[in-house]
């Protein structure tokens, strides 16, 4: 079994539509907690990461941590055309046994529709 | 600043030969990650280097190695190629590579795709 679990997708919405994204995962001691975007061609490119449980808001995006449930999820309000792309969340612990490594979910497709 | 930078972008190799593929940080950054890209295994850790030394490694066998050089560039190598070993390989790099008090972010390169016919 994967430490990092992600819904698989595709998705397929309407523009403006909220979008949710989720993983879980099973390593306790992973700490933090991210969420990458990734075109066609290009490498993942870190849109948000957090620390603790809870949420953390940036514009259209929420990312929100439950630690107790080893769940994490990425909410994307007013989703526009330009949002589609493959989303990768992503996790790591601390120290260096964890040096530059970070766990990835296999990614989720989005597609948003005009 | 410009960004991480992989060469070649695409590479087609037959199986049983070797290739080398090579990683131009961040100017400042000092540790550098290897990542493998494939449809049926999503993105999994490689090894990660720092002041050219390898601090971690993941489950991948000996036939892929690195190395780092004193300006951070780094170069991964695979030997003996597999059909299986077709994939995207990404290059990252930080500024520590370890997470501790603060996050490290991770910056990523384009990736070089590898072919193995």
């Amino acid at each position: 079994q994967k430490e990092v679990e992600q819904d698989p997708g595709p998705l397929s919405v309407p523009e403006g539509a909220i979008v949710s994204l989720n993983c879980t995962y099973s390593n306790s001691a992973f700490q933090y907690f991210m969420w990458y975007r990734q075109y066609s061609r290009k490498g993942p490119e870190l849109l948000m990461y957090t620390y603790s449980s809870g949420n953390k808001e940036d514009g259209r995006f929420t990312a929100q941590v439950d630690k107790s449930s080893k769940y994490i999820s990425l909410f994307i309000r007013d989703s526009q055309p330009s949002d589609s792309a493959t989303y990768l969340c992503a996790m790591s612990g601390w120290g260096d046994t964890n040096a530059g490594k970070s766990t990835f979910g296999d990614g989720t497709t989005l597609t948003v529709k005009p | 600043k410009a960004g991480v930078t992989q060469t070649p972008r695409y590479l087609i190799k037959t199986r049983g030969q070797q290739v080398t593929l090579s990683c131009s940080p961040i100017s400042g950054h000092r540790s550098v990650s290897w990542y493998q890209q494939t449809p049926g295994q999503g993105l999994q850790f490689l090894f990660e280097y720092f002041s050219e030394t390898q601090r971690n490694k993941g489950n991948f066998p000996g036939r892929f190695s690195g190395r780092q050089f004193s300006n951070s560039r780094s170069e991964m190598n695979v030997s003996t190629l597999e059909l299986g070993d077709s994939a995207l390989y990404l290059c990252a790099s930080s500024l520590r590579g370890t997470s501790g008090a603060s996050y490290n972010e991770q910056f990523f390169g384009p990736g070089t795709r590898l072919t193995v016919l």
